[in-house]
């Protein structure tokens, strides 16, 4: 029931970044995402599959298609270095589950 | 909105952790208040979740030993988890689910306020 990211994602500055994040209920439910800058609490990027907080550039943007949900970060900026994790609400045990994070960097 | 994590930062083992998180605002309804812990180095868990109402949902790997409640009158929502051991050892966050949408009201159980979480340690 788990939901599976790619441990690490390089990119140069004002390139895009894309993380996967697979599962079989992402087919189903709505996935989210946060980005966790090193020290600091987790921030609200991408709810809904695609919606965005306030604040947050519109260049962060989530889709999901099939059993993949994707966050893409355009002209990444070296302040976008962080963890990102995506996450989902499970009805198999009718409860929250994370993936288990991308490390992204930024060269 | 802001909250703010509170409790012991040290907790021997087979004893209980108690966390209080404080809402800034008089907001608590009509929201579902969530604890997360983040163990050093690793990632998300989520431990449960409280209604304003009082109704709790707990992650089935720490139900037999979690209590979660609401008090409006203080604004305040708490964790108390038991039998705690090293692997209990993490920074644990408080955090607000996200409105629902829609016109059925559908919670799809995401956090759009965090505290800055508080590291607690159980050791002897």
């Amino acid at each position: 029931h788990g939901l599976t990211q790619p441990p690490s994602v390089s990119v140069a500055p004002g390139q895009t970044a894309t993380i996967s994040c697979g599962g079989d209920s992402v087919a189903t439910e709505s996935v989210h995402w946060y980005q966790q800058r090193p020290g600091q609490a987790p921030v609200l990027v991408v709810f809904d599959d695609r919606d965005r907080p306030s604040g947050i550039p519109d260049r962060f943007y989530g889709a999901s298609s099939g059993n993949t949900a994707t966050l893409t970060i355009t002209r990444v900026e070296a302040g976008d270095e962080a963890d990102y994790y995506c996450q989902l609400w499970d009805r198999n045990i009718d409860h929250v589950v994370f993936g288990g994070g991308t490390k992204l960097t930024v060269l | 909105v802001q909250l703010l994590e509170s409790g012991p930062r040290l907790v021997k083992p087979s004893e209980s952790l108690s966390l209080t998180c404080t809402v800034s605002t008089d907001a608590m309804s009509p929201y579902y208040w969530a604890w997360i812990r983040q163990p050093p180095g690793k990632g998300l868990e989520s431990i449960g979740y409280v209604y304003y109402t009082g109704n709790t949902y707990y992650n089935p790997s720490f139900a037999r030993r979690v209590t979660m409640s609401v008090d409006r009158s203080q604004n305040q929502f708490s964790l108390i988890l038991n039998s705690v051991t090293a692997a209990d050892t993490a920074t644990y966050y408080c955090a607000r689910v996200g409105d629902c949408s829609g016109a059925s009201c559908t919670w799809t159980f995401y956090m759009d306020v965090w505290g800055k979480g508080t590291t607690v340690t159980v050791s002897s």
